[in-house]
């Protein structure tokens, strides 16, 4: 069965210092992987997405995700955590040929000062 | 600027109620997605459209119709039929139906009194 799953529901973290959410899928296809970030009563806004290349993809705000096939994952990481980054994440997959996206569950990521 | 707005932001509804939830894109897509979110949960593809004209259902359609009688347009009504309509409502876009990035609106919460 396709899943994604984000294994984390809450994170809490200090201001400065890093950040790694996890994200682990299951597709029978080669994944299209994607990270979204949402605010409070907000829409979600791409942070980053990977289709194949360098399985070390750059985003904005600082963010970068790993791709690695062999584990299934796909986490994102920053490292250095500014307060406005507290938020809730939400990782997703698509495939070639396919239009559907399967999102995790998110995770809600609190930032202390 | 080319986005994606949803009105209202929020929206009340007694039971028994359909209403109709508003999704319009100048970006010149021709993809168009509505999806549910309740807490604790991923999005849920409700329904989505490729074309003017066309439209499919998605996991949760039931209790939930559509139309796309113009590129740029695709609301969502909300019918009374559906049980358990309290929830926060996302309409995206993409170029194409595709794995492609989707661009999500702001949302609307609807809520059933």
């Amino acid at each position: 069965a396709q899943s994604v799953t984000q294994p984390d529901i809450h994170i809490t973290v200090s201001e400065g210092a890093s950040l790694e959410l996890r994200c682990n899928y299951s597709y029978g296809a080669t994944p299209y992987l994607f990270w979204y970030v949402q605010s409070p009563g907000q829409g979600l806004q791409l942070l980053l997405k990977y289709f194949s290349g360098d399985t070390l993809v750059q985003g904005i705000k600082g963010f970068e995700a790993e791709f690695k096939r062999s584990q299934s994952s796909f986490n994102l990481r920053k490292p250095s955590v500014h307060w406005s980054d507290a938020a809730e994440y939400f990782c997703a997959v698509g495939g070639s040929g396919t239009y559907k996206y399967i999102f995790g569950t998110g995770t809600r990521l609190k930032v202390l000062a | 600027d080319g986005g994606i707005t949803q009105s209202p932001k929020y929206l009340f509804r007694k039971e028994g109620q359909n209403v109709t939830l508003s999704c319009e894109q100048n970006l010149n897509h021709d993809a168009m997605y509505w999806y549910r979110q309740d807490p604790g949960q991923g999005l849920r593809l409700i329904y989505y459209s490729q074309i003017v004209n066309d439209f499919q259902k998605g996991d949760i359609a039931e209790g939930y119709s559509v139309s796309r009688e113009k590129k740029e347009s695709f609301p969502l009504t909300v019918t009374s039929a559906q049980k358990n309509p309290t929830a926060f409502y996302l309409c995206a876009s993409s170029i194409d139906l595709s794995p492609d990035t989707q661009y999500f609106g702001p949302g609307t919460r609807l809520t059933v009194l």
